[in-house]
């Protein structure tokens, strides 16, 4: 099994442009959610999903969007880059369900993201 | 607000030295406490949990105890290895698994 796989590995763009992050899983997890991690502020949460068609903000929402049409998948997207949004981003998976707080988080090897 | 406060690192140590890493953490109710650990190039993994006042978390010689009158989460090792060189970051989960995380504590470990 594959885990937690995210493409691209490493990514840079231009102000302005726009890219989609993929995040696939295979271990029939409800939650995926993904988060930013940048020097000295630990991670931070953008955005989650507790099904199939059911998405909700995190903590820094602005600038991303997601979409859940599968339960497998769950791209972010940035619609025009900004310097700002220069990070390693990281997608990670739960079981869901019942005692969701309880359950350790499966996570991805991480995008690193360049906005020139 | 839900918060982690953790110890702020670097904190480098000779092998076989015990390791101390403070995570003290703020919160409504009763949340869950983790500790990750990430390696180079890799995404978190799961150390250790605990889901319950006085709760005990262990793995692979690390431990770290839930205690709800200090709040804290403290992760202790009794002798480390050059293999244990990684960032750990201290975690709650209050609600919907919005996980909370301390800033990361890089541990460097010299033979």
């Amino acid at each position: 099994n594959a885990g937690v796989t995210q493409t691209p590995k490493f990514q840079v763009l231009k102000t302005g442009q726009s890219m989609t992050l993929q995040c696939a899983q295979d271990m029939n997890h409800e939650y995926m959610s993904w988060y930013r991690q940048d020097p000295g502020m630990g991670l931070r949460l953008i955005h989650y999903s507790v099904g199939a068609g059911i998405t909700d903000q995190g903590e820094v929402p602005n600038g991303y969007n997601v979409s859940r049409s599968t339960t497998e998948d769950f791209p972010l997207r940035l619609l025009s880059a900004a310097p700002s949004q220069t990070s390693v981003y990281f997608c990670a998976t739960a079981p869901g369900g019942r005692g969701l707080s309880n359950q350790p988080q499966h996570f991805g090897d991480g995008t690193r993201l360049s906005i020139l | 607000g839900n918060s982690v406060t953790q110890m702020e690192g670097p904190v480098t140590l000779s092998e076989e030295a015990f390791l101390t890493i403070n995570c003290t953490y703020t919160a409504t109710g009763y949340p869950s406490l983790f500790w990750y650990v990430q390696y180079p190039g890799e995404g978190l993994q799961l150390l250790l949990k605990a889901t319950k006042a006085d709760d005990k978390g262990s793995n692979k010689g690390f431990e770290a105890t839930y205690r709800k009158e200090t709040t804290s989460f403290h992760l202790e090792k009794g002798s480390v290895q050059v293999s244990d060189s990684a960032v750990y970051f201290c975690a709650l989960s209050r609600m919907a698994q919005k996980l909370v995380f301390g800033q990361g504590t890089r541990l460097t470990i010299n033979p």
